[in-house]
């Protein structure tokens, strides 16, 4: 499957503790984005990131939530200290880029984040 | 600020039974309208990019038009499988990249 691959698909947490979520995009693609999909809303974008650069994380909470696409490995979105609003679907995209033009969006399956 | 706004939020058709869903937006400069399709649990599934006014894309039973201020995605003939959220979303001009604004999705269901 050359598709965006996402892990964990579920993951659990208790309030304090730190969520990883690991995204690794479809083959070709070096363009990487983090949505994030609460119950009952929309899509949201939170960051967008390219090999060890974020280029724009005018989405991202302005704490406790970082992002990395390390040259090496999937991209990682980490939550610290998770609290129960930050319970939601959060989904990884990626994109070409061909002589400057960006392509479509493609998506992963997805991580859902429950905070006990 | 990039609005969009998908109406009807929730659509019952039955199988053959044809209609249209509509997105309506504003945007200081359009760089693409994206239709999606979620099912429950899953990730958005790519539709159609449409760029500018007059543009019509199909894809099987789905069809999906722009004017300047929205577009719209025309089912003919549903079947029960076409059941799933369908979402719009707006790339701006300005600025780089995929940072879309999506609107909240028309839950449409085909029943027999």
């Amino acid at each position: 499957n050359a598709g965006v691959m996402q892990n964990p698909r579920h993951l659990v947490r208790r309030r304090g503790q730190e969520a990883r979520l690991r995204c690794s995009p479809m083959k070709g693609h070096s363009h990487v984005y983090w949505y994030r999909q609460l119950p009952e809303e929309g899509l949201k974008f939170m960051v967008y990131l390219q090999k060890e650069n974020i280029i724009d994380e005018s989405g991202m909470p302005k704490e406790r939530f970082s992002a990395e696409f390390p040259k090496e490995g999937p991209s990682i979105l980490r939550i610290q200290q998770v609290v129960r609003g930050d319970s939601a679907a959060y989904f990884c995209a990626s994109s070409p880029r061909v002589r400057g033009i960006d392509g479509e969006l493609f998506f992963g399956e997805g991580s859902r984040l429950t905070v006990l | 600020e990039d609005q969009v706004t998908q109406s009807p939020e929730a659509l019952r058709l039955q199988e053959g039974e044809s209609s249209s869903l509509n997105c309506s937006y504003t945007v200081s400069g359009l760089r693409g309208l994206f239709w999606y399709r979620q099912d429950p649990g899953k990730g958005p599934e790519f539709l159609f990019t449409l760029y500018s006014a007059g543009e019509e894309k199909e894809k099987e039973r789905l069809k999906a038009t722009l004017t300047k201020k929205e577009s719209f995605l025309h089912i003919t003939a549903p079947k029960p499988e076409d059941s799933a959220t369908y979402l719009c979303a707006v790339r701006e001009l300005t600025g780089g990249g995929n940072k879309l604004t999506f609107g909240t999705g028309t839950q449409l269901k085909v029943e027999l």
